[in-house]
């Protein structure tokens, strides 16, 4: 089983609408979880970090954790072309001193 | 306030030459960690160090490769004798401190193709 796992879509979404990403994780002892946003060719760039249960916002974007569940989500409101993009999901377990990356969901934004 | 410095941005090598890359983390960061992307993959972690010690190399090949973070000047990532395997991008993340709730900022990274 992968430490973090992610449909790695394509994920395609009309301009405006809202984009749903998906994350689970295997270990429950993880701590801290994060969304990393990266263009083709470029690197990651962390768009939202979040640590305990619900929901976090920040503008457009919205995390969601439920560690109970194991699963953290990302949803992107008023999408735009320019959010398209690979998603990575990352996962800090308890006592590891480094992220789990998952595959990334390639999301396409059709204007 | 400069990002994380990768060099060089891309790089070739023949089979059996080293490559050297380099990584300046972000003004501020003692921590810096270098992560391997292939094709259609997802980041692996390879090591962790900061000034002067490696804290975790668990994700390290146990050969060809090597990792340094001197007291001085940037953090280097070495690979002897590449094979075409090797051949992917090298990114380099630092944080201003470690644990759990430290997110990691990336560099532009280091495409390696091994010809």
């Amino acid at each position: 089983q992968k430490e973090v796992e992610q449909n790695s879509g394509p994920l395609s979404v009309p301009e405006g609408a809202i984009a749903s990403l998906n994350c689970t994780y295997s270990d429950r002892g993880s701590q801290s979880f994060f969304w990393y946003r990266q263009y083709s060719g470029k690197s990651p760039e962390l768009i939202m970090s979040i640590y305990s249960n619900g929901d976090k916002e920040d503008g457009r974007f919205t995390a969601q954790l439920n560690k109970a569940s194991q699963y953290v989500s990302l949803l992107i409101r008023d999408s735009q072309p320019s959010d398209s993009a690979t998603y990575l999901c990352a996962v800090n377990r308890g006592g590891a001193n480094n992220l789990f990356f998952g595959t990334g969901t390639r999301l396409t934004v059709i204007p | 306030n400069a990002g994380v410095m990768q060099n060089p941005r891309h790089l070739v090598r023949r089979r059996g030459q080293e490559a050297r890359l380099r990584c300046s983390p972000m003004k501020g960061h003692s921590h810096v960690y270098w992560y391997r992307q292939l094709p259609e993959e997802g980041l692996k972690f390879m090591v962790y160090l900061q000034k002067e010690n490696i804290i975790d190399e668990s994700g390290m090949p146990k050969e060809r490769f090597s990792a340094e973070f001197p007291k001085e000047g940037p953090s280097i990532l070495r690979i002897q004798q590449v094979v075409r395997g090797d051949s992917a991008a090298y990114f380099c993340a630092s944080s201003p401190g470690g644990g759990y709730n430290s997110p990691l900022h990336f560099g532009n990274g280091t495409r390696l193709t091994v010809t």
